[in-house]
């Protein structure tokens, strides 16, 4: 099983700041990395796949970064819905495996 | 607008059985792989199983294979996840999922097995 890990577990930003969140796999996934926002109480939400493309209506000040087992996901000018939590996943072997997650919160 | 909707959740013992279920609508539910995802209480999120737009290809993560089975019905637009002897460590809100990758999700059922 391929173990994701995320870091870090927590990152505090101010409004309007830069954040970037790392995800490393414990082997290589090629580009076949997914990153997730999870508000609370939501379900999670596709923000990005084959480790640089936006989903639908995805703004473009995210951008995820990346290949083989160093992903990034940076957001640009963070906005109050921007504060939740992250996961990275990969679904290059099975079974897809979610990293524990980078909790963004307001500074 | 893709909608999916789970429904089947519930309390139930350790050793009994339940059923979920993901009615899907607004896109061409035969075109695609469907997931069931879980999150057990206040933790992450674990990818269960998929199957593929025809039923072809299925698969399980190893916490529950031998005891889950997922299934779709094309024509009811439907998935389902059939859980038996269901464990404590099964409790958690169960997400349906659209697409090889988890593109949609639903708003979830939860799932707690306790004595």
């Amino acid at each position: 099983e391929i173990v994701m890990t995320q870091s870090p577990a927590t990152l505090s930003v101010s409004p309007g700041e830069r954040a970037t969140l790392s995800c490393r796999a414990s082997q290589s996934v090629s580009s076949n990395l997914a990153w997730y926002q999870q508000r609370p109480g939501q379900a999670p939400r596709l923000l990005i796949y084959g480790a640089s493309t936006r989903a639908t209506g995805i703004p473009a000040r995210l951008s995820g970064g990346g290949s083989g087992t160093e992903f990034t996901l940076t957001i640009s000018s963070l906005q109050s819905e921007d504060f939740a939590v992250y996961y990275c996943q990969q679904y290059n072997n099975w079974p897809y495996t979610f990293g524990q997650g980078t909790k963004l919160e307001i500074k | 607008q893709v909608q999916l909707v789970e429904s089947g959740g519930g309390l139930v013992k350790p050793g009994e059985s339940l059923r979920l279920s993901c009615a899907a609508s607004g896109f061409t539910f035969s075109d695609y792989y469907m997931n069931w995802i879980r999150q057990a209480p206040g933790k992450g999120l674990e990818w269960v199983s998929y199957i593929s737009d025809s039923s072809s290809f299925t698969n399980y993560a190893d916490s529950v294979k031998g005891r889950f089975t997922i299934y779709r019905d094309n024509a009811k637009n439907s998935l389902y996840l059939q859980m038996n002897n269901l464990r404590a460590e099964d409790t958690a809100v169960y997400y349906c999922a659209k697409g090889r990758v988890a593109a949609d999700w639903g708003q979830g059922t939860l799932v707690t097995v306790s004595s």
